[in-house]
Formats: C-alpha cells, structure tokens, sequence
C-alpha cells in the first residue's frame, strides 16, 4: 500500500498569513494514462465530511476560494492557504487515489494563533 | 444537484450484522465507481472497499475481507454495504463516495457502534 505522510501534525497561523501543509507519498501518484498526479486535498470541519478542495494535485474544485492551492507532483506535494481566514480552521488530509487501497495522511489541524 | 445519503448505522452487539445503504440523487449512479471510506472517532480516513459501475468488481481492505460485502443496485440508484461479524474496531462514520476519477462526492455518513 502506498503510504501518505503528512507535515506538520497541527499549525497555528494568525489570520491572514500563510499556512503550509506537506504530503509525502511512499510511491509516485503519477498515472501514466492520464499524465497527472492521482493526489486530493481535502477539509474536514468538525461533524462534517470531507471537502475535497484540490484534486489532480493542483486542480481546484468549483466553489472553493482561490486562497487554496495545490502543488507538487511525483511524492511530494504542498497545500498553500495564502490568506488564513477564520473559517478555514479545520483539520486538512491529502489522499491518493492511484490504485486501491486509497490511503489517506493522518491529517494537520490547522488553527488560528 | 448531487447527493449521497447513507443509513442504517446503529448500535450492535460484537459478532453481529448491519447493512448500510447509500442512497444516490442528482446523477445516474450506474456511470460511477463507488467506494466506502470510514473514520472512527477521533480518527483518521480509512478506505473501506470498491464497488465498480456496474457491480462485477468489488475489492476491500484486508480488515474487513470476508466480512463486509458492497453492493450496487443501479435501478435503485443505491449503494449498499453488508457488514457480517462485527468488531469493536469496525465502530466508525462510513461515508459513501462517488468517484469521477477521483473522490468527488461524499455522503454525511453514518455512524456505527459495535459494544456489547
């Protein structure tokens, strides 16, 4: 199974500064068929499901604000909050879904300082 | 709109059953593979199994393998997941997931308690 790992475990950011998460996969996510990275970010606020906020490693889903972005490719791949704001407080997993089994990272909670 | 409702969680005793269902609406279910992904409290995301779009090819975690069975009714536009043999570590919200070539679509979950 390929294994995600992310850093850091948690982050405090005051508002309106950066915030960056690393995921690290154990294999490349690269899918040859489709020349892209089989890699999702998603947010989880507390009693709620996933989000997915970027899928592809860098492709942003419909609705969400563009003070997220994803980036990297092959195993390394980073989140970026530009501008934390107070509603972004949650906690963030990246997920590749090369192949099955999907694996998940264990998660960064991001809170404000 | 999409939406994806899942049911059926609850409490059980150890060794007991429970069929969840997902149900589908805002998308002709047959054109996706579906997974069901679950998080115990407290926890993190663990994938469950996958069902394809038309039902003939079921793979799961080693953790569940010969207890749990997903399933797919298209006329419905359902998903299902059977859970035999349950264990206190089986206790977790399972989401249902619709998958477009990625995870795009996720159900509110449910919850389900396995103590005696």
């Amino acid at each position: 199974d390929i294994v995600m790992t992310q850093s850091p475990d948690s982050l405090a950011v005051s508002l309106g500064e950066r915030a960056t998460i690393n995921c690290k996969s154990s294999q490349s996510v690269l899918s040859s068929s489709k020349n892209k990275d089989c890699l999702a970010w998603f947010q989880q606020k507390p009693g709620q499901p996933p989000k997915v906020l970027i899928s592809w490693a860098s492709t942003r889903e419909s609705g969400v604000p563009d003070r997220f972005s994803g980036s990297g490719s092959g195993t390394d791949f980073t989140l970026t909050i530009s501008s934390l704001q107070p509603e972004d407080v949650a906690v963030y997993y990246c997920q590749h879904y090369y192949t099955t089994p999907w694996t998940f990272g264990q998660g960064t909670k991001v809170e404000v300082k | 709109e999409v939406k994806l409702v899942e049911s059926g969680g609850g409490l059980v005793q150890p060794g007991g059953s429970l069929r969840l269902s997902c149900a589908a609406s805002g998308f002709i279910l047959s054109s996706n593979w579906m997974h069901w992904v679950r998080q115990a409290p407290g926890k993190g995301l663990v994938w469950v199994s996958r069902i394809n779009a038309d039902g003939s090819s079921t793979i799961y975690a080693d953790s569940v393998k010969g207890r749990f069975t997903i399933s797919r009714d298209n006329a419905k536009n359902t998903l299902y997941l059977q859970m035999n043999s349950l264990r206190a570590e089986d206790t977790a919200v399972y989401f249902c997931i619709r998958s477009s070539g990625y995870p795009d679509y996720w159900g509110q979950g449910t919850l389900v308690t396995v103590a005696s």
